[in-house]
């Protein structure tokens, strides 16, 4: 049973125009919701986070939104660039971030010239 | 800021080989390391979970006699895949837990990945 679901699978987006990928869980036990960005032949990076007392949280071209009724929360990238290229996943964990993490199953983006 | 270092970064190997992957956290102490496994265009599977000076709790499905977990300090936990084969292959990922950090703003910290194939 997939505990976060995460869309779309892949996305491509020219350059300087907004990406999103969305992410719904179920278990409202969750409390601390990251999202990571990985490029080929590494590790996951930690791109921005945010916990459920907040809406939003924006840093730098990159904000999360986040719909605690709904169960629901959002990466926009905003004026994508080539370099934005590689697969996001979307996270999510309780105990403030102290507990195992369960991941989406990421989306590829492709941020064209 | 916090570095994870996982070595080899890439290894070849005949089947039937036991093979050793190490996880060290560079500038912190971690008192939790887990270990994932990542299939080309998949998400992070999460292995095991490690703890410092305890057995590692696996999860549903992971053999611990095929990969065994060691966290022998708290800098660095090590994964053995034993009697490798073909189907073992696949890319594997650490990740440290900071020592203390209840809470704190990035709870995991990754390395950069092993990338076995097993020949």
């Amino acid at each position: 049973q997939q505990q976060v679901k995460q869309s779309p699978q892949s996305l491509i987006v020219q350059k300087g125009g907004i990406s999103i990928i969305n992410c719904a869980y179920e278990n409202t036990a969750f409390d601390y919701f990251p999202w990571y960005q990985q490029f080929p032949g590494k590790g996951p990076a930690l791109l921005i986070a945010i916990r459920p007392d907040v809406s939003e949280k924006k840093e730098g071209r990159f904000t999360i939104s986040f719909n605690k009724s709904a169960k629901q929360f959002s990466l926009h990238i905003m004026d994508s660039q080539p370099g934005d290229s590689a697969t996001y996943f979307c996270a999510a964990s309780w105990d403030s971030g102290y507990s195992t993490l369960t991941f989406g199953k990421g989306t590829m983006l492709l941020v064209s010239p | 800021g916090a570095v994870v270092s996982q070595h080899p970064s890439w290894v070849i190997c005949k089947s039937g080989t036991s093979v050793k992957i190490e996880c060290r956290s560079l500038d912190f102490q971690a008192t939790t390391m887990f270990w994932y496994r990542q299939f080309p265009k998949q998400s992070l599977m999460l292995m095991a979970t490690s703890n410092e000076g305890s057995k590692a709790t696996y999860e549903q499905g992971v053999e611990k006699d095929k990969f065994l977990i060691n966290h022998a300090s708290l800098t660095l936990s090590t994964l053995t895949v034993t009697s490798a084969h073909p189907e073992d292959s696949s890319f594997y990922i650490c990740s440290a837990r900071p020592r203390g950090r209840r809470g704190g703003n990035q709870p995991q910290h990754f390395g950069d990945g092993t990338r076995l194939s097993i020949l």
